[in-house]
Formats: structure tokens, sequence, C-alpha cells
């Protein structure tokens, strides 16, 4: 069965500070992985997107990394921001042109 | 980027009543739009598949009279919930894809149903 499981389900940090969150796929065949920020009562908004090809990826302060291996993915973020808190999620495809298949998110709550 | 336009953000309505909520791409050709339900602090849940010019594909469970799903253009989608109940109250988003579709999702803003 398809399945996207994210950890930490919840997550309080201080501004300034560095976090990682967790998403491991049973996902297969694998076409890409993505990770959303969703603001409260927003839609989601991308963050990055990987291929079965690419390890690591950046945008801004916010790093994702995928083990195709292992399945597993994480998304680091540095430097937080109180703009940061939000639902962070895994998306994975099974193969192109197919529905996504959403982690629960994790939720990110970024506090001065 | 691409971008996905999704109206009305917020919208409160009575028992029995039917709503309607667009989902539009602006600056790229979609045949394939997906709509989704999220309760609070919920994931996203697939409600359907909108395929342009062709039946929207429902998952197990949604009932395909009650949200009404037309894709008339490669551009436009709408989701209508008829006869509207306060249980149907939830936040609803779409999505849509390029005509490559092995490219990013782009996700609408979202609308914020409210049925008193």
């Amino acid at each position: 069965k398809n399945q996207v499981e994210q950890s930490p389900q919840s997550l309080i940090i201080l501004e300034g500070k560095n976090c990682t969150l967790q998403c491991n796929y049973t996902v297969s065949p694998f076409s890409n992985l993505r990770w959303y920020k969703q603001d409260t009562g927003r839609g989601p908004v991308s963050l990055t997107i990987m291929t079965f090809s690419e390890n690591t990826k950046s945008n801004g302060r916010y790093t994702a990394t995928l083990d195709a291996d292992t399945k597993q993915s994480s998304l680091h973020i540095t430097a937080s921001q109180l703009s940061d808190s939000a639902s962070y999620i895994c998306v994975v495809s099974a193969q192109a042109g197919t529905a996504l298949i959403f982690g629960k998110g994790t939720t990110l709550s970024v506090s001065s | 980027g691409a971008v996905v336009s999704q109206h009305p953000s917020r919208v409160i309505c009575k028992s029995g009543t039917s709503v309607k909520i667009e989902c539009r791409s602006l600056d790229f050709q979609a045949t394939t739009m997906f709509w989704y339900r999220q309760f609070p602090k919920k994931s996203l849940m697939l409600m359907a598949t909108s395929n342009e010019g062709s039946k929207a594909t429902y998952e197990q469970g949604v009932e395909k009279d009650k949200f009404l799903i037309n894709h008339a253009s490669l551009t436009l989608s709408t989701l209508t919930v008829t006869s509207a109940h306060p249980e149907d109250s939830s936040f609803y988003i779409c999505s849509a894809r390029d005509l490559h579709g092995n490219t990013e999702a782009f996700f609408g803003q979202g609308t914020r149903l409210t049925v008193v």
C-alpha cells in the first residue's frame, strides 16, 4: 500500500534555531517527492521537488534530502523565522500523471 | 511561476443551497485538475480528479451527485456543492498539473466553506 509517513507530528522551536522534518514513504513505483508549506487557511506552496536521481535540493533556508534506497526524505530549515510557522507536507507521486500521495504533515511552531 | 487561482476564498451559505467554487490555471493549460478537502489539522483528502472534456473520476466514498465537477476548458474547473449541509463545511483546495503531467502540482489558495 502506498503510504507517506511524516514525523514529528508537531514541533516547537525558538526563532533562529534549525530543525529537521522527516518523511518516509512506501510508494512504488516512485516518480518524485515534494515538500510543501501550508499556512493556516491557505493552499500548499511548493518548496522543493526531487526525482529519483536527486539527493539534495535547496530553496533558500530550506534544504531537502532524498535517499531513494531507504525511501526517506528530510526537510531541514535553517535559522528559523516566525513566518516559518506552518504545516509542512511531504507528497509523493507514484508515477507521472497519477494522483499525489500526501503525508499528514508536520506542524511547526516558531516562537520568539 | 505557474499560478492556480481559486475563488471564492471564503463563502458562507445556508443549508440546502448550492455553492460553486472555481479553480483556474492562469498561465498554463491543465488537462487535469484535482479537488481536495481538508479538515482541521488533517491532511488533504483527494475527492476527485477532473479531466478536461470528460467526466470526473471520484474517490471512493465521495458522492458525485453531491459534489458536481465540471472541467469545460483547459484553464477552468468548477466544484459545486449541491444542497449543502453543515457537515459539508470544510476547506476545499484544487490543484492543477500542466500538460506534461510530471511537473509539480500547483495549488489554489483554498476555499473555506461554512454552511449554516
